[in-house]
């Protein structure tokens, strides 16, 4: 069975104090590896794509790594209105159509001034 | 360019009460799916469609039914609602046949309370 496994559950930062988030999966093969910010009360925003391991993409004040069983999302040198939660998410290779996404809980992020 | 819309965002519902809730995607996507999100759960598959006329189901589909009528829209049913189907409905969408065609992108979601 496909899993994700986010952590931590929540972390919270002080501005500038750069992080690692963490999210770790187990599939029979992987087509993809997905990032998004979901704000509060809204759905979510796709960040990044991550088709193969050593594969990296940044926006801004994110960067994502990838590895065989892991993803990383780097924030560097945060800011206030970083502050949201992450979900990271794996398209299996076998899904039986459709290129359903398995999801992990998500990492809630606060960043302080 | 709207991107993904749903109708209603906010709705409340007496036990055995039914409702659709409406998605709509201006971005001529092939695929569709309906999701809800509970705290602590994450997001989970309800149905899905990959084309005009189809649908599947996804993890979660019990209490639930979809029709696929035209291709920009995604309808989701509740026939009898229960307080267990309290939660956040999100539709996304996703186009198939590019490369990062597996990208789905996500509606704002519809808060339902079921009493």
């Amino acid at each position: 069975e496909d899993q994700v496994t986010q952590s931590p559950e929540a972390l919270r930062l002080q501005e500038g104090e750069s992080s690692s988030l963490n999210c770790s999966y187990t599939v029979s093969g992987l087509r993809g590896l997905f990032w998004y910010r979901q704000d509060p009360g809204k759905g979510p925003e796709f960040l990044f794509t991550l088709y193969s391991a050593g594969e990296e993409k940044e926006k801004e004040r994110l960067k994502a790594t990838l590895t065989k069983k892991e993803s990383f999302l780097h924030i560097t040198a945060p800011k206030p209105e970083d502050s949201a939660t992450y979900l990271c998410a794996v398209h299996p290779f076998f899904t039986g159509g459709g290129n359903k996404l398995t999801f992990g809980t998500g990492t809630q992020l606060k960043v302080e001034l | 360019n709207a991107g993904v819309t749903q109708t209603p965002k906010f709705r409340v519902l007496k036990t055995g009460q039914s409702m659709t809730l409406l998605c709509a995607q201006d971005m001529n996507h092939e695929y569709m799916y309906w999701y809800r999100q509970d705290p602590g759960m994450g997001l989970r598959l309800i149905h899905y469609s990959v084309g005009e006329g189809t649908t599947a189901k996804g993890e979660v589909p019990d209490g639930y039914n979809v029709s696929r009528l035209k291709k920009q829209n995604f309808l989701l049913g509740l026939e009898s609602a229960a307080p267990s189907q309290t939660s956040v409905y999100f539709c996304a969408s996703s186009y198939s046949k590019l490369a990062g065609g597996d990208t789905q992108y996500f509606g704002p979601g519809t808060r339902l309370t079921v009493l």
